[in-house]
């Protein structure tokens, strides 16, 4: 199965907002309304910090948002913060392929 | 509060076999899909299976498909990943993980480290 695409960088001040992209296809991001975002800090496992497209599991703040248009999905993080320096990884549901990862990207505060 | 514990990760020869387990606590485990994702050094996440609450519903990534067997027992709360026939691209630290929601995994263990090399 062909992993979805996002940019491997992205960075922002404290107190920007960024968004991250994760393009998919018809068979999956586009597909089905079940795009989530992972954070995951050096040596840690991954979060879960949004999932079905634009919800929030409980504890995440409300700074975290997702979005979905077509075959693209984003990630936006407001008001910047240190601590939001990780890297993000979205995934989809991807039909017979179950579930499929975006590469990754690694979010800078500046 | 949810716990997560994955076990058996190590260094094994290329063909060779190991099983990984995953203890849970904190919730109803038997209600709920559990899934397997491994990450290998430095690189992305790679989801490989998972299985329904009631273990008849069993999916696989191809990467895996016919060399890893996922299971679970309810009764002890536990997870389990066999695999066999494993080659060099396996090595990768392995995560189970519940899944309260559709297609999407929370929380995750810490994870076990599986090392495949002669």
């Amino acid at each position: 199965q062909t992993a979805l695409t996002q940019p491997p960088s992205a960075s922002g001040s404290p107190g920007q907002s960024v968004a991250i992209s994760c393009t998919g296809t018809s068979s999956d991001v586009g597909g089905y309304n079940y795009v989530s975002w992972y954070q995951q800090h050096p040596g840690q496992a991954p979060k879960l910090i949004i999932y079905e497209v634009n919800k929030r599991p409980s504890g995440v703040p409300d700074r975290f948002s997702g979005s979905k248009s077509g075959n693209t999905a984003s990630l936006t993080v407001s008001g910047l913060q240190a601590e939001d320096e990780a890297d993000y990884y979205c995934s989809s549901h991807g039909g017979i392929t179950n579930v499929v990862f975006g590469g990754g990207t690694k979010l800078t505060v500046l | 509060q949810v716990r997560l514990v994955e076990s058996g990760g190590g260094l094994v020869e290329p063909g060779g076999s190991l099983r990984l387990s995953c203890a849970a606590s904190g919730f109803t485990f038997r209600d709920l899909y559990m899934t397997w994702i491994r990450q290998a050094p430095g690189k992305g996440l790679e989801w490989v299976s998972k299985i329904s609450g009631s273990g008849n519903d069993i999916y696989y990534a191809d990467s895996v498909k016919g060399r890893f067997t996922i299971s679970r027992d309810n009764a002890k709360n536990s997870l389990y990943l066999q695999m066999n026939s494993l080659r060099v691209e396996d090595t990768a630290v392995y995560y189970c993980a519940r899944d309260p929601y559709h297609y999407a995994s929370d929380p995750w263990g810490p994870g076990t480290l599986v090392t495949v090399s002669a």
